[in-house]
């Protein structure tokens, strides 16, 4: 049982670039989340989804797209890197029974990016 | 708005007990706590949901204050495991879960 998957691990971009980071997980989860942790600020919510073909925004949504059309994926997308993205980028899923502060959430190991 | 967590740091020595604390200026509904190794994913390690709860993992108990907006994370004789970041997270109305910016604890031997 992998639990949180998150592909790549670490990514060097220039900035302008686009990329897509992947996340999958295996426990059916209906909840799905997106961080980004820097120093000294802790975990930010960027978007999130409660459910397949459903996405919100977080705390710091700007210059990020998101998609769920699977169930157990949700990719992250940065259509034209900029260094302020640099960034350690977390995934995390959650059961969807109640409301969804009241399940823990489950992390996967993160990718750290890097914008030139 | 992020809560607050004090202290931000800690040094212990093996077998001393901590406390580190976690407000919010928002009504809350629930307080996760999680433990981050240097380099590793956040890892759970419990949920409180009603005011003045106290729940236990191991040596480490907490305690929600819900009139208070805050929550208490007791760490009792540390061992040198217990070493990491510790973040809580609050949920409020909007069901959103806001972490606070973490307080770095170093168990020496």
């Amino acid at each position: 049982n992998a639990g949180v998957t998150q592909t790549p691990k670490f990514r060097v971009l220039k900035t302008g670039q686009s990329m897509t980071l992947l996340c999958a997980q295996d426990m059916n989860h209906e909840y799905m989340y997106w961080y980004r942790q820097d120093p000294g600020m802790g975990l930010r919510l960027i978007h999130y989804s409660v459910g397949e073909g459903t996405t919100a925004k977080g705390e710091v949504p700007d210059g990020y797209n998101v998609s769920r059309l699977k169930k157990q994926n949700f990719l992250l997308g940065l259509e034209s890197a900029a260094p302020s993205q640099t960034s350690v980028y977390f995934c995390a899923s959650s059961r969807g029974v109640g409301d969804w502060g009241n399940q823990p959430q489950h992390f996967g190991d993160g990718t750290r990016l890097s914008i030139l | 708005q992020q809560p607050v967590q004090s202290p931000q740091a800690v040094i212990l020595r093996e077998g001393e007990d901590a406390v580190i604390n976690c407000s919010s200026s928002k009504a809350l509904y629930s307080v996760h706590w999680y433990r981050q190794k240097h380099g590793e994913a956040p890892v759970f390690l419990m949920i409180l949901l009603k005011g003045g709860e106290q729940k236990g993992h191991e040596k480490i108990s907490a305690s929600f204050n819900e009139k208070k907006q805050q929550s208490s994370l007791y760490l009792t004789a540390s061992q040198l495991s217990y070493s990491g970041t510790y973040f809580c997270g609050t949920g409020g109305a909007t069901n959103k879960l806001i972490f606070g910016t973490g307080t770095l604890l170093a168990v020496q031997p």
